[in-house]
């Protein structure tokens, strides 16, 4: 099974800072990955697939990088709108273990 | 405009039954896979399982295997999940959610429905 570590878990910063996000896998992945954002009581809500494809209406302050094991999630400027919870997910092959454990981004 | 909206969750026994559905609409149903992710309270997303566009293939976590069955209905545009022997750990936010891009069960979505809450308790 391929298992999905995200660090940090919890990442307290204030707005207009730059954050950034790591997602490992633990076996390569190819560029297979994607980001999302959740808020409390919502569903997620996709930002990014194919490790740096943005999402059609999702802001140009987030990108994705990586490909193999290690990947990247980056916020340029935080905005009050972005504080929220953050999940990686695999979709290179079929495993049990395809999301991450998630990161909290809070107000500083 | 893509909707997908869960239905039949609720309070249940340890030992007890559900039978979870998500009616979809505004895309071609049957051309995708789709998923159940379910959160418990305070945690994160858990993939649970994945049925092709066909309904022909179907994957399931270790953590259901056995107890739970996922189905679709292309006709109705319909996705469920019938969950069986439930336990107090199945209680959980449970999310059907299309599948944009598969790999095998692997699947990432753009579309997720609001949720339907599980309550395993005696």
């Amino acid at each position: 099974d391929i298992q999905m570590t995200q660090s940090p878990s919890t990442l307290s910063a204030s707005v207009g800072d730059r954050v950034t996000i790591t997602c490992r896998a633990s076996q390569s992945i190819s560029s297979w990955l994607a980001w999302y954002q959740q808020k409390p009581g919502k569903a997620p809500k996709l930002l990014i697939s194919k490790a740096s494809s943005l999402e059609s209406g999702v802001p140009s302050r987030f990108s994705g990088s990586g490909s193999g094991t290690e990947f990247t999630l980056t916020i340029s400027s935080l905005q009050p709108d972005d504080f929220a919870t953050y999940y990686c997910q695999q979709y290179n092959t079929y495993s049990p273990g395809s999301f991450g454990q998630g990161t909290k981004l809070e107000i500083k | 405009e893509v909707q997908m909206l869960e239905s039949g969750g609720g309070l249940v026994q340890p030992g007890g039954s559900l039978r979870l559905s998500c009616a979809a609409s505004g895309f071609t149903f049957s051309s995708y896979a789709m998923s159940w992710v379910r959160q418990a309270p305070g945690k994160g997303l858990e993939w649970v399982s994945t049925i092709s566009g066909s309904g022909g293939s179907t994957y399931y976590a270790d953590s259901v295997k056995g107890r739970f069955n996922i189905s679709r209905d292309n006709s109705k545009n319909t996705l469920y999940l019938q969950m069986n022997f439930l336990r107090a750990e199945d209680t959980a936010v449970y999310y059907c959610a299309n599948g944009r891009a598969c790999s095998g069960g692997s699947c990432y979505s753009d579309y997720w429905g609001q949720g339907t809450l599980v309550s395993v308790s005696s």
